[in-house]
């Protein structure tokens, strides 16, 4: 019963590195978005997907690109790391149509650029 | 655009003592849901409750109830009989019903539970 899964669980990178997180879900989701949480301002929205093939952007998006060719797997990559994308990234998920709306959130990935 | 301010940073209480935390948000729209979200040290996010913007009764689970007005915008979370697992940081979000997946959060409130 995985449920949302994320890896790695913690990165270091150098500014100007690439990476990518990623993250996948067995539950058949339709809806998988990514966000970044950081002290004093909650969680903010990076990207977001409504189904294979679809993907929008989030309240802070630049930086980051993601594409989901499965309804699995919505994996997020930081082409050019910079310090100021030091944060904890989480990935959730959740039904269309759900009536309770509920997210389910991987257990988040810490990342620090040097 | 839709906003969720929280406007307590910490908060303490003593064990089984009872806690508010307020949470207040703006929005145009009429159907959407919100949520209170707790992330202990293990950083998980683990959903505590959930209210429907379409009912009026207040929504409880177990020691967790909320104080929904929605005339005032506002959205509040009462625990009762504190435990010293209740330290965690509190979340409340916002989502709009018809953008479903996409949560707009506070700021947070981290709680402290004393012995």
């Amino acid at each position: 019963n995985a449920g949302v899964t994320q890896t790695p669980k913690f990165q270091v990178l150098k500014t100007g590195q690439s990476m990518t997180l990623q993250c996948a879900q067995d539950m058949n989701h339709e809806y998988m978005s990514w966000y970044r949480q950081d002290p004093g301002m909650g969680l903010r929205l990076i990207h977001y997907s409504v189904g294979a093939g679809i993907t929008d952007q989030g309240e802070v998006p630049n930086g980051y690109n993601v594409s989901r060719s499965t309804t699995e797997d919505f994996p997020l990559r930081l082409l050019s790391a910079a310090p100021s994308q030091t944060s904890v990234y989480f990935c959730a998920s959740s039904r269309q149509g759900l009536v309770t709306g509920e997210l389910f959130f991987g257990e988040g990935s810490r990342l620090t650029v040097l | 655009a839709q906003t969720v301010t929280q406007s307590q940073p910490e908060m303490s209480v003593q064990e089984a003592e009872t806690v508010t935390l307020s949470c207040t948000y703006d929005t145009s729209e009429n159907n959407y849901y919100l949520f209170w979200y707790k992330q202990p040290p293990s950083r998980q996010m683990i959903l505590v409750i959930r209210q429907e913007a379409y009912k009026q009764q207040n929504a409880t689970e177990n020691r967790f109830s909320v104080n929904f007005q929605k005339a005032a915008k506002s959205f509040s979370l009462k625990i009762s009989d504190s435990q010293l697992g209740d330290t965690a940081m509190y979340f409340c979000a916002f989502m709009n019903i018809n953008q479903g997946g996409k949560l707009i959060f506070g700021q947070g409130t981290e709680l402290s539970v004393k012995p």
